[in-house]
């Protein structure tokens, strides 16, 4: 089917551990973006991606890493998850033009914790 | 700094109108964005605006003015479906998205 997909939708992990969460766009857009939403924070960025191999970071990407080799996937690693990651991730998917004035198609979530 | 202020919560009763309001200061304005999320799902697009004025989509409206810094999401004919959050988020200058931390609205019966 179209549309943003996630995986996993729920993880629980300990500190320390490599998390990757993942992300497929069937709709080829330009954009794909890493949120994370925390209870009285708005939706944090954390990557973002304008195409296939360029990837930028956004507010919080400490911890984090991302790749985009092929335009429809865009994961999200955390190389040693820390207790302050847990979180709801949200992937985001944007038909481009100018970043950010066309609406954002997201996933389902991720929910990971971290013990 | 860059800033986006939205109240916290909200309650309204079913069949009624709600105002959620959304003030910004940005570097910048490149348009005014309304999602909503329900409990546990996705943020869904509502609106954008760039202009000033008040666009209108059935029950939604939102309506802009760029020299207030400020914006609001109107909700006719209130319904339980609409107990959600309402997220609203700023482009600046840089066509960076600042996000609010949402209003959660209530509907009561």
């Amino acid at each position: 089917d179209a549309g943003i997909t996630q995986s996993p939708r729920y993880k629980i992990t300990e500190t320390g551990r490599q998390v990757t969460l993942m992300c497929h766009q069937t709709w080829s857009h330009s954009y794909m973006f890493w949120y994370r939403q925390d209870l009285g924070h708005g939706l944090r960025l954390i990557y973002y991606s304008a195409a296939a191999d360029i990837t930028d970071k956004g507010e919080v990407p400490d911890g984090y890493v991302v790749s985009r080799s092929k335009t429809e996937n865009f994961p999200l690693t955390l190389e040693s998850a820390t207790r302050s990651q847990t979180s709801v991730y949200f992937c985001a998917s944007s038909e481009g033009g100018a970043a950010n004035t066309g609406e954002l198609f997201f996933g389902e979530g991720s929910r990971l914790t971290v013990l | 700094g860059q800033n986006i202020d939205q109240p916290t919560e909200m309650t309204a009763t079913e069949g009624a109108i709600v105002q959620i309001n959304c003030t910004y200061q940005t570097s910048g304005f490149n348009g005014l964005f309304w999602y909503q999320q329900h409990a546990g799902e996705a943020p869904t697009f509502l609106s954008y605006n760039v202009l000033d004025g008040l666009e209108e989509k059935g029950r939604f409206s939102s309506f802009l003015s760029r020299s207030k810094g400020y914006s609001y999401l109107l909700l006719k004919e209130l319904q339980m479906k609409d107990s959600a959050s309402y997220l609203c988020a700023g482009v600046d200058s840089n066509y960076q998205l600042i996000w609010g931390a949402g209003t959660k609205l209530i509907i009561k019966p």
